[in-house]
């Protein structure tokens, strides 16, 4: 079964910082889909960014990129230039066969003004 | 993008009575929701998965006649929760896969209700 780990609870940045948010995952599969999720103070679930595995080029989203090492199985989430909005939970996600995500523990991320 | 409605957004109600909440997918059709659970600070939970005109597959230990899940139409999925008590208080999220134009491998989340019991 496919597991998903995100081993940073909490994490802290200055405002205009770049911030880096871990998540490592475990599959047999080849083919598959990864997401990051943002979950504002409204809980309200927003998709930031979204890998597809067969491709090797690492996805891009404004100021939000991620580290998508195949190999390592490792997912990890840039976020340059950070903005007090960004300050959320954030849930790495892994789309199983069955169209089901797996989903990390997720990662505080504070934004210090 | 793909927009998914949940009402209500926040109910309360007495312990033994029962709750329905509704999802509703406004511009696509969802063959497939997926209904999660989230304590506070914690990840979603997966309860069960909805099809439109057939059972709903349950999560492991999720009870079925607890939660009790209808996806009568292409737009619509509903979760009642029958006899509800205290325990049964968490934040209550649906989601679907994007059809007809959007992307199939990606989720739309409604915006969730909170479900107090007291």
């Amino acid at each position: 079964a496919q597991t998903v780990t995100q081993s940073q609870p909490e994490m802290s940045v200055q405002e205009a910082e770049t911030v880096t948010l871990s998540c490592t995952y475990d599959t047999s599969e080849s083919d598959y889909y990864l997401f990051w999720y943002k979950q504002p103070p409204s809980r309200q679930m927003i998709l930031v960014i979204r890998q597809e595995a067969y491709k090797q080029q690492n996805a891009t989203e404004n100021r939000f990129s991620v580290n998508f090492q195949k190999a390592a199985k490792s997912f990890s989430l840039k976020i340059s230039d950070s903005q007090l909005g960004d300050a959320a939970m954030y849930f790495c996600a892994y789309l199983d066969s069955n169209y089901q995500l797996i989903w990390g523990a997720g990662t505080k991320l504070i934004i210090k003004p | 993008g793909a927009v998914v409605s949940q009402h209500p957004s926040r109910v309360i109600c007495k312990s033994g009575t029962s709750v329905k909440i509704e999802c509703r997918s406004l511009d696509f059709q969802a063959t497939t929701m997926f209904w999660y659970r989230q304590f506070p600070k914690q990840s979603l939970m997966l309860m069960a998965t909805s099809n439109e005109g057939s059972k709903a597959t349950y999560e492991q230990g999720v009870e079925k006649d607890k939660f009790l899940i209808n996806h009568a139409s292409l737009t619509l999925s509903t979760l009642t929760v029958t006899s509800a008590h205290p325990e049964d208080s968490s934040f209550y999220i649906c989601s679907a896969p994007g059809l007809a134009g959007y992307r199939t491998d990606t989720q739309y989340f409604g915006p969730g209700t909170r479900l107090t019991v007291l």
